[in-house]
């Protein structure tokens, strides 16, 4: 069983929609991120938490919100989808035991913004 | 800011070649530097770190040793095989925050 896991895989959705990706964990670590990755660009960060009670904006918040509703859970929403969202958006793990050194990945969803 | 700066790709290579991927990075103190692997279709997995200069960090034939006199990570493989095509990023955290920086990342195709 994965460890991190995404839902949905892919998505196609039109300009103005809302959407939710979910990032579930079983490592039981108590940090979890949202990344996008766009071609060429590499990972840029979007969302950080270090507990439930704990959330951080990254390097690309604009038009993005998190939701940590258990230390195993964290949603990220596109509250007015646009197309230059399109992206390969990743959660990760890290455990504060290691000082995050490693993070763990889920296996992405492809979004598509029409 | 802190920032990481790797070699533009693709890299294509024969399978049994020798590879190097240059990795530089920017940052103040001691970072520690990472290179992640991504294979076709998956998430991304550590593949061998070093938190300190003069360490060499190695994993699956792959190695890269933590240069702060040139502020370089640079990956290497002595023989490559074409299970090893895929995407290939560089990061560093700094001493004063918990985030990663990302580079660019590489990809690298190996031919049979």
């Amino acid at each position: 069983d994965a460890d991190v896991t995404q839902t949905p895989r892919n998505r196609i959705t039109k300009t103005g929609k809302r959407i939710m990706l979910e990032c579930s964990q079983t490592k039981g670590h108590d940090r979890m991120y949202w990344y996008r990755q766009d071609p060429g660009l590499g990972l840029r960060l979007i969302y950080y938490s270090f507990d439930v009670k704990d959330i951080n904006k990254g390097e690309i918040s604009d038009g993005y919100s998190v939701s940590r509703q258990a230390q195993a859970k964290f949603s990220l929403s596109l509250e007015s989808a646009i197309p230059n969202q399109t992206a390969l958006y990743f959660c990760a793990t890290s455990d504060l035991t290691s000082g995050g050194h490693e993070q763990f990945f889920g296996p992405g969803t492809r979004l598509t913004v029409l | 800011g802190d920032s990481v700066t790797q070699m533009e790709g693709p890299v294509t290579l024969s399978e049994e070649a020798f590879l190097t991927i240059n990795c530089t990075y920017t940052a103040t103190g001691y970072p520690s530097l990472f290179w992640y692997v991504q294979y076709p279709g998956e998430g991304l997995q550590l593949l061998l770190k070093a938190t300190k200069a003069d360490d060499k960090g190695s994993n699956k034939g792959f190695e890269a040793t933590y240069r702060k006199e040139t502020t370089s990570f640079h990956l290497e493989k002595g023989s490559v095989q074409v299970s090893d095509s895929a995407v290939y990023f560089c990061a560093l955290r700094g001493d004063s925050n918990y985030q990663l920086i990302w580079g660019a990342g590489t990809k690298l195709i190996i031919k049979p």
